[in-house]
């Protein structure tokens, strides 16, 4: 089983829908989850951080942290071709040096 | 302003020869990082730096190599040893891993 599990998608949706985009992982030990935005040919930039479990709203995205069913979830309100993107989930043990361990990202398509 | 510059944007490699990409950084981050990016595989782990003079091997560090003599650099060498290398590569830095990174804009390398 690998440590982080994203479905690739392609996703496509009409403009105005509302995006779920989700992540599932193996390893207890992750306490801290982010999700980067990929624009094609671009480098990934951080759209969302959370610690632990709980919401966090930002604008038009909500991420979503539920440890103990080990699942993450990134939500897009009133969605925007804009949006349209990779989207790569990311994460972290607390303790060592280790680097982030990411998901293979989800390719999303909003169509106006 | 603060960031990553990954140069050169596009690169073209003839078989048998080594190319070196360049990453250079000036948001005083002590770590750094090397993926390779697929289509469909999502990002590999080259190499890493946490500090000068320091650096550990990745997922599949097999045919690259990188030096970090200066905390602002981290250039990668991809070597003849590597017998697919046509790829999207990035650089990424951080301050602290648990708070994300900071990604480049990327180099694709071509194999003709």
């Amino acid at each position: 089983q690998k440590e982080v599990e994203q479905d690739p998608g392609p996703l496509s949706v009409p403009e105005g829908a509302i995006v779920s985009l989700n992540c599932t992982y193996s390893n207890s030990a992750f306490q801290y989850f982010m999700w980067y935005r990929q624009y094609s040919r671009k480098g990934p930039e951080l759209l969302m951080y959370t610690y632990s479990s709980g919401n966090k709203e930002d604008g038009r995205f909500t991420a979503q942290v539920d440890k103990s069913s080990k699942y993450i979830s990134l939500f897009i309100r009133d969605s925007q071709p804009s949006d349209s993107a990779t989207y790569l989930c990311a994460m972290s043990t607390y303790s060592g040096n280790t680097p982030l361990v990411f998901g293979k990202g989800t390719r999303l398509s909003v169509i106006a | 302003d603060g960031g990553i510059t990954q140069s050169p944007k596009y690169l073209f490699r003839k078989e048998g020869q080594n190319v070196t990409l360049s990453c250079e950084q000036n948001l005083n981050h002590d770590a750094m990082y090397w993926y390779r990016q697929d289509p469909g595989q999502g990002l590999r782990l080259i190499y890493y730096s946490q500090i000068v003079n320091d650096f550990q091997k990745g997922d599949i560090a097999e045919g690259y190599s990188v030096s970090r003599e200066k905390k602002e650099s981290f250039p990668l060498t991809v070597t003849s040893a590597q017998k697919n290398p046509t790829a999207f590569y990035l650089c990424a830095s951080s301050t602290d891993r648990l708070y994300g990174y900071t990604f480049g804009s990327g180099t694709r390398l071509t194999v003709v």
